[in-house]
């Protein structure tokens, strides 16, 4: 069974820094597309970024409102994918999911599944 | 970037057929997925390219993609049904690749 285990949300203040885990099982961990899905409090969801596996390079892409604020990492030997946010601000207060993501460039990616999120809080 | 337009609600009554639409330029060109959200709920993905269901999602609910227009339909609507749901797609041209809807919110009544 796959399992996605988010953890280290928390209240942070404008301007902090917080580092999100995801901890996964049931799966070839190295193997997979991972990405980082938020949801503000009453809101839609919104992509945040992701990372590649290894093999297919282990790059990462990011939504335009994160880019250059947060760093998406993995390490394979621990199952576990991160998400490291500075320079918080309070839009980012959200519910934030981590994803497995599937898919091909000629067909188009999506989410298949989920964990359970953790909330992060940007206030003073 | 790309965007997709959902209407913000739906109602229907037990046992008939809903149907919720995901609007966007082209549409019908790109892979449309489909997500169930209830409350306090992380999403579930209910259909993916386009009509295509996961194991263990039931058949009462099918997609269809066409023109500028993608469709969730959900028929013999049932309580439990009730729930967000998002239509996401992947835009290839853009730097922001993963697009989602803003959700419809499903009332049965």
């Amino acid at each position: 069974e796959v399992q996605l285990v988010e953890s280290g949300g928390g209240l942070v203040k404008p301007g902090g820094s917080l580092r999100l885990s995801c901890a996964a099982s049931g799966f070839t961990f190295s193997n997979a597309w991972m990405s980082w899905v938020r949801q503000a409090p009453g809101k839609g969801l919104e992509w945040v970024g992701r990372i590649k596996s290894k093999t297919d390079g282990g790059t990462t892409d990011y939504a335009a409102p994160v880019k250059g604020r947060f760093t998406i990492s993995r390490d394979d030997s621990k199952n576990t994918l991160y998400l490291q946010m500075n320079s918080l601000k309070t839009e980012d207060t959200a519910v934030y999911y981590c994803t497995t993501e599937v898919g091909a460039p000629w067909e188009g990616y999506y989410f298949d599944y989920w964990g359970q999120g953790t909330l992060v809080t940007v206030s003073s | 970037s790309y965007v997709l337009t959902q209407p913000p609600s739906v109602s229907v009554a037990p046992g008939k057929t809903a149907r919720i639409t995901c609007g966007g330029n082209n549409i019908g060109s790109k892979s449309v997925h489909w997500y169930q959200q209830k409350p306090g709920q992380a999403p579930v993905l209910v259909i993916y390219y386009d009509s295509d269901r996961p194991s263990g999602i039931p058949e009462r609910f099918s997609g269809s993609n066409s023109g500028n227009t993608a469709t969730l339909t959900i028929s013999r609507v049932e309580a439990g049904d009730e729930a967000d749901y998002y239509c996401q797609v992947w835009d290839s041209s853009s730097d922001h690749p993963e697009v989602f809807g803003g959700g419809t919110k499903l009332t049965v009544l």
